[in-house]
């Protein structure tokens, strides 16, 4: 089983739309949860950190449920700039984040 | 705002060179990486380094690979005797602290193709 796995998508929703994806990780010693936005050809830039009780940030908000060792996601009212692959990272409380393979957002006009 | 800059963007190299990739993290950072992405796959950790020395290491990183810290602001990746699967963008990133923030700042990258 991979350690860091997301659904590739792509989601390809309208402008406005709300759309929200998951990503599971495999070892249950992971402790440090990220998305990071990577744009095509570019480098990964960090969105948001997940925390146990769920966060928000503006139109985004990230869930993590270490039950079934999963994060989630999800984006509002989708704006054409927010087309990009979102990276899921994982951290086991060592130097080195595990990154999924990314799941391709498309917001069409 | 401080950047992570790498150089040079993209080299073309023969198989059977050596490669030296340089970066130049944030200068307050303390914990320095490397990562690659193949294209159309995922990013993979590479090394870790801290306080001149490796603090942990990919299967990935083997002998052909190694990591310095030649003065007070380069971080370079030196690949002995390329191969043609050691195509790939190669992402320079740093940190202030280690694990618990995971707030990595990256570099734009260094494109290494390799004929």
């Amino acid at each position: 089983r991979k350690e860091v796995e997301q659904d590739p998508g792509p989601f390809n929703v309208p402008e406005g739309a709300t759309v929200a994806f998951n990503c599971t990780y495999s070892n249950s010693a992971s402790q440090s949860f990220f998305w990071y936005r990577q744009d095509c050809r570019k480098e990964p830039k960090l969105l948001m950190s997940v925390y146990s009780s769920g966060n928000e940030d503006g139109r985004f908000t990230a869930q993590l449920n270490r039950a079934s060792q999963y994060i989630s996601l999800l984006i509002r009212d989708s704006k054409l700039s927010d087309s990009a692959t979102y990276l899921c990272a994982v951290n086991k409380r060592d130097y080195k984040l595990s990154f999924g393979a990314g799941t391709t957002v498309t917001v069409r006009a | 705002e401080p950047e992570v800059t790498q150089t040079p963007s993209h080299q073309v190299t023969q198989m059977g060179q050596e490669v030296i990739l340089r970066c130049v993290p944030i200068s307050n950072h303390l914990y320095f990486y490397w990562y690659r992405q193949i294209l159309g796959q995922k990013v993979e950790f590479l090394v870790s380094f801290y306080n001149n020395e490796i603090s942990e290491k990919s299967e990935i990183f083997d002998d052909q690979f190694s990591v310095e810290r030649p003065d007070g602001s380069n971080f370079t990746l030196k690949i002995r005797s390329t191969k043609l699967e050691d195509s790939a963008m190669y992402f320079c990133a740093s940190s202030l602290t280690g694990w618990s923030t995971g707030e990595l700042f990256f570099g734009e990258g260094s494109r290494l193709t390799v004929l």
